[in-house]
């Protein structure tokens, strides 16, 4: 059974670019949240998808939106960094109702300059 | 609003001996459950254990332990024999909704 895997490990971007964090899902899991971990912060929940569709929403601006694939995978993109977007992102997957047992992969650390 | 609160930033116990992590929570939900989480420097959150509000046992896995006390919406993991790989952040969750809602999270080292 293959765990939660995101690309890339670590990421430098400038204010204002954009960028895109990747998430496969572990085997048999159809439902993905994103979190943003800031540094000394517990993780704030960004969104979740189930089925391809946005499924929940925290408090997090539009220019933060994801994607998921027909294979459950997923992807967040962010617009227009801003210092502020520096920290650690973390994908978890969960199974058909299930989605409180979440299961999390390694994160991207993104550093905006 | 749910909230979880976890009062102790940063925690120091010698090696071998017992620990235990603060946890409150506030929460309108009849039945609810509560996961404590560890991420060690590398990032990664490694589930620890579970405890569901309608458990009548406090929840146990290896040398975790779980002190709920519901009419104080407390619950507060305690670690038996501290080890040296036990220094991490430890964060206290609250599944709602789908999402997960965590605490500020402690930072517990283990001295040799």
């Amino acid at each position: 059974e293959t765990g939660v895997t995101q690309s890339p490990t670590h990421l430098i971007k400038t204010r204002g670019q954009q960028v895109t964090l990747r998430c496969s899902s572990q085997s048999g899991h159809n439902t993905v949240s994103w979190y943003q971990q800031a540094l000394g912060q517990g993780p704030q929940f960004i969104f979740q998808y189930y089925r391809e569709e946005e499924n929940g929403r925290g408090n997090f601006p539009p220019r933060f939106s994801g994607l998921q694939f027909p294979n459950y995978s997923s992807e967040l993109n962010v617009n227009a960094l801003e210092l502020d977007d520096s920290a650690l992102y973390l994908c978890a997957s969960s199974s058909p109702g299930r989605d409180y047992e979440q299961y999390f992969g390694p994160g991207t650390r993104l550093t905006v300059t | 609003a749910q909230k979880i609160t976890q009062t102790q930033p940063g925690m120091f116990v010698q090696e071998k001996e017992a620990v235990t992590l603060d946890c409150t929570y506030d929460t309108s939900d009849q039945s609810y459950g509560l996961f404590w989480y560890k991420q060690p420097s590398s990032g990664e959150m490694i589930f620890l254990i579970y405890q569901g509000s309608y458990d009548e046992q406090n929840a146990t896995e290896g040398r975790y332990s779980l002190n709920f006390q519901k009419a104080r919406k407390s619950a507060n993991l305690v670690i038996s024999a501290s080890q040296l790989g036990d220094s991490a952040m430890y964060f206290c969750v609250h599944p709602q909704g789908g999402k997960l809602i965590f605490g500020q999270g402690t930072e517990l080292s283990v001295k040799p």
